[in-house]
């Protein structure tokens, strides 16, 4: 049971534009919702992270939106630039699982010149 | 570098051939992870040790699987008679268990090719 939906599969943004990469959660148990960025031959990367007590959470140009009552999260990156490109994941878990992650089947991004 | 470290980056095998993969977390982290992460896919969790102790396993971790922490500090993932199925990139993540968050530090993987 896959229980959190990610979508675009990919993106193609070009430099300075808006990149938004949707996720969808099934588990109302959890409570805690990270970001990860993966590039090619490395592992993955925390780059941000939000608890549904707040509906919004920005680091930099990027920013998690969240929206509770739909079980839904988005990642902003604002001004993309060609080293944003990378694979992004969002993810979830829940107090008391250890910070076990459950992973989105990722977001291949390339920002373009 | 004191990240996570992992061994060896790349493994090709032949089928029913066993393999081991060895995972050096952050110095200071007693809870150690291993994920799995196919092509196109987000990771998978596997299981994970907090100290030694192997406190829970996914049922993605057949009979075939096994991992080990046995003095609370380097971990080894290996798998018996591997099958096709079996090629993923193997993930190591470690944190110390006073994150109870999401805030997991990965390796870069040990690449796994059965032929």
């Amino acid at each position: 049971q896959q229980q959190v939906k990610q979508s675009p599969q990919s993106l193609i943004v070009q430099k300075g534009g808006i990149s938004i990469i949707n996720c969808a959660y099934e588990n109302t148990a959890f409570d805690y919702f990270p970001w990860y960025q993966q590039f090619p031959g490395k592992g993955p990367a925390l780059l941000i992270a939000i608890r549904p007590d707040v509906s919004e959470k920005k680091e930099g140009r990027f920013t998690i939106s969240f929206n509770k009552s739909a079980k839904q999260f988005s990642l902003h990156i604002m001004d993309s630039q060609p080293g944003d490109s990378a694979t992004y994941f969002c993810a979830a878990t829940y107090t008391g699982t250890a910070s076990k992650l459950t992973f989105g089947t990722g977001t291949r991004l390339q920002v373009t010149l | 570098d004191t990240g996570v470290s992992q061994n060896p980056r790349h493994k090709i095998t032949k089928r029913g051939q066993n393999v081991t993969f060895r995972c050096d977390p952050i110095s200071e982290h007693n809870r150690l992870y291993w994920y799995r992460q196919t092509l196109g896919q987000g990771p998978e969790f596997l299981t994970y040790f907090q100290n030694e102790a192997q406190l829970e396993k996914s049922r993605l971790l057949s009979d075939r699987f096994s991992a080990e922490r046995p003095k609370g500090s380097f971990s080894t993932l290996e798998i018996q008679r591997t099958e096709q199925g079996d090629s993923a990139m193997y993930l190591c993540a470690s944190t110390g268990s006073l994150a109870n968050t999401g805030e997991l530090f990965f390796g870069e993987g040990s690449r796994l090719t059965v032929l």
